[in-house]
């Protein structure tokens, strides 16, 4: 089993859609927790980080930390043609080392 | 944002040649960077962790005498990968933490390396 699970999608919305991403985890370790925007043959950038449980907004992104249930969650609310990339959740414990998901593929449509 | 630039953005070379890819913080200090190798339509593989002034630590099955990396100064970090296959042909992205704080890893723009 993958230490964090993302589902790989493809996953296409009309513009203005909310967008629900998430990720679940097995370590219990992992304290900080990050979601980061790919473009297609680019860095990754990021988007959103949180450290405990509970909600964080930043504009149309809130990111969600269920460290209870292992699970979190980005929000993308009024979803825009240029949200359209591969978003991937990150987390690490107390050592610099992120893990990765495996990456959601996603696709606004106007 | 912290800006993190790498050198080339994409190389082709012949098999078994080596191949340099430079990854420079450019307004901050580094003092860890970091190595991924991200396949198509997969998520980034952590390499190696190099911090500034030592030898780099290695994930498992990475093999260290091939994927050469130095991290000579706060500021740069090379990624030297020997005797070139196709095999190795893949997309390297580098990232680099400062000093304290949340230690976040700003990510460079990637080098697709193309192995013929």
């Amino acid at each position: 089993q993958k230490e964090v699970e993302q589902d790989p999608g493809p996953l296409s919305v009309p513009e203005g859609a909310i967008v629900s991403l998430n990720c679940t985890y097995s370590n219990s370790a992992f304290q900080y927790f990050m979601w980061y925007r790919q473009y297609s043959r680019k860095g990754p950038e990021l988007l959103m980080y949180t450290y405990s449980s509970g909600n964080k907004e930043d504009g149309r992104f809130t990111a969600q930390v269920d460290k209870s249930s292992k699970y979190i969650s980005l929000f993308i609310r009024d979803s825009q043609p240029s949200d359209s990339a591969t978003y991937l959740c990150a987390m690490r414990g107390s050592a610099r080392q992120l893990t990765f998901g495996s990456g959601t593929q996603l696709t606004v449509l106007p | 944002g912290a800006v993190v630039s790498q050198h080339p953005s994409r190389v082709i070379c012949k098999s078994g040649t080596s191949v340099k890819i430079e990854c420079r913080s450019l307004d901050f200090q580094a003092t860890t960077m970091f190595w991924y190798r991200q396949f198509p339509k997969q998520s980034l593989m952590l390499m190696a962790t190099s911090n500034e002034g030592s030898k780099a630590t290695y994930e498992q099955g990475v093999e260290k005498d091939k994927f050469l990396i130095n991290h000579a100064s706060l500021t740069l970090s090379t990624l030297t990968v020997t005797s070139a296959h196709p095999e190795d042909s893949s997309f390297y992205i580098c990232s680099a933490t400062g000093t304290g704080g949340i230690n976040e890893q700003f990510f460079g723009p990637g080098t697709r390396l193309t192995v013929l």
